[in-house]
């Protein structure tokens, strides 16, 4: 089972590019979230969906947006990137919002913004 | 606000041997879900292990325990008879419930685990 996939696996952006970083998942978990991971941080969580259609912000959302128009899909884009979005960026789901549920990582995204 | 911290950004351990990872988390709810994840060079992210904090027992899996004292707010890790496989970055991870409109699950800063043969 393929799980979370995130796309691409990795890349170099200009500052001031745009960028959309794309995550699939084929578990049809109604939960989705895009966490940043940097040395020293952590995982911070950028921006969450509980189900299609509704999304919300998490602790570092300025600088990316995202949209949940159905179930499976969840993208990150970056409308103007900085050298500060230069991170690893991992896709999650889990299947509800009951406590117990584990969140479900894709293998993330390594963005270089020069 | 929920947060959780791992005082030990590095740790090493024998082949064999045991070794225990702290995370310490500061909330004023009282339900809630904690979580250790690894994290090996390949950057997937791998669940370890959970523990409801209603539940007063220790969770176990296999080689993995934790320490969960809730009065202290603390939650560690125990690997026993570490294997090379175990080496990774090790983030302690709390969760609590949309009821307090805040569902989602918050990361201490890591701890990276070395093992040595």
């Amino acid at each position: 089972t393929a799980g979370i996939t995130q796309a691409p696996t990795s890349q170099i952006l200009a500052a001031g590019r745009s960028m959309t970083l794309r995550c699939t998942q084929d578990m049809r978990h109604n939960a989705m979230y895009w966490y940043r991971q940097d040395l020293g941080l952590g995982l911070r969580l950028i921006h969450y969906s509980n189900t299609a259609g509704t999304t919300g912000k998490g602790e570092v959302p300025d600088g990316y947006s995202v949209s949940r128009a159905n179930t499976d899909d969840f993208p990150l884009t970056l409308a103007s990137a900085v050298p500060s979005q230069t991170s690893v960026y991992f896709c999650a789901s889990s299947p509800g919002q009951a406590l117990n549920s584990p969140l479900h990582f894709g293998n993330g995204t390594r963005l270089t913004v020069t | 606000a929920q947060t959780v911290t791992q005082s030990q950004p590095e740790m090493s351990v024998q082949e064999a041997e045991t070794v225990t990872l702290s995370c310490t988390y500061d909330t004023s709810e009282s339900d809630y879900y904690l979580f250790w994840y690894k994290q090996p060079p390949s950057r997937q992210m791998i669940l370890v292990i959970r523990q409801e904090a209603y539940k007063q027992q220790n969770a176990t899996e296999n080689r993995f325990s934790v320490n969960f004292q809730k009065a202290a707010k603390s939650f560690s890790l125990k690997i026993s008879d570490s294997q090379l496989g175990d080496a990774a970055m090790y983030f302690c991870a709390y969760r609590s419930g949309p009821i307090y409109n805040t569902d989602k699950l918050i990361f201490g800063t890591g701890t990276r685990l070395q093992v040595f043969p």
